[in-house]
């Protein structure tokens, strides 16, 4: 039982190239997110999914793209890189609907670098 | 914006000392998590409460919620240098919103042995 899992761990980009950062998930949760992570700050919240086929926008969505063909994996793409978006971003998952209180699973973070 | 403030921002104590961190928020609730964070590591769930809930406990872990204040407190008792990360606050509304979280800016707990 893998939980949670990113690739890359660290990447270099330059400006304007395009990425995606993989998640992947085996614990059949309904649920997942991603946020990004800039220094000083807490998690924000950039786009999440309440499952296959179905997501939507959080707080800083600017810039980045999602689709969840299945259940386990959830991709983020950055169309066009800017300095803006060097943080550490990290992929979440969680129950769905049909259980209100549940915790987060994360993964262990992409460590993202645009020069 | 984010719609939890923690303090305070940073944290330092002698190992066996009790440690406690405050988080506050502006809407209501379903429930309150509390996260660690190793430095470069992922998230790691430590406690949630609910909203009907004003007390929770977990090892040397306490947590307690005061929804007419809108606020929480993590305590974490005895310290140990282990115990050194950074801790976060995450509300979760609930309703159409029920997985997703709002994080606070985080406490940095430094333990020295």
């Amino acid at each position: 039982n893998a939980g949670v899992t990113q690739t890359p761990k660290f990447q270099v980009l330059k400006t304007g190239q395009s990425m995606t950062l993989q998640c992947a998930q085996d614990m059949n949760h309904e649920y997942m997110s991603w946020y990004r992570q800039d220094p000083g700050m807490g998690l924000r919240l950039i786009h999440y999914s309440v499952g296959a086929g179905i997501t939507d926008q959080g707080e800083v969505p600017n810039g980045y793209n999602v689709s969840r063909s299945t259940t386990e994996d959830f991709p983020l793409r950055l169309l066009s890189a800017a300095p803006s978006q060097t943080s550490v971003y990290f992929c979440a998952s969680s129950y769905g609907f049909g259980v209100m209180n549940t915790e987060a699973f994360f993964g262990q973070g992409t460590r993202l670098t645009v020069v | 914006s984010q719609q939890g403030e923690e303090d305070p921002q940073a944290l330092s104590i002698q190992e066996g000392e009790n440690a406690t961190m405050n988080c506050s928020y502006k809407t209501s609730i379903n429930n309150l998590q509390w996260y660690r964070q190793n430095s470069g590591r992922g998230l790691v769930h430590l406690i949630l409460i609910r909203s009907n809930e004003r007390e929770k406990h977990s090892g040397r872990l306490r947590v307690t919620l005061d929804t007419s204040k809108k606020s929480s407190s993590l305590l974490i008792t005895a310290s140990r240098a282990a115990d050194t990360a950074s801790y976060f606050c995450a509300r979760n509304a609930g309703g159409t919103s029920y997985g997703k979280l709002t994080f606070g800016q985080g406490t940095i707990l430094t333990v020295h042995p």
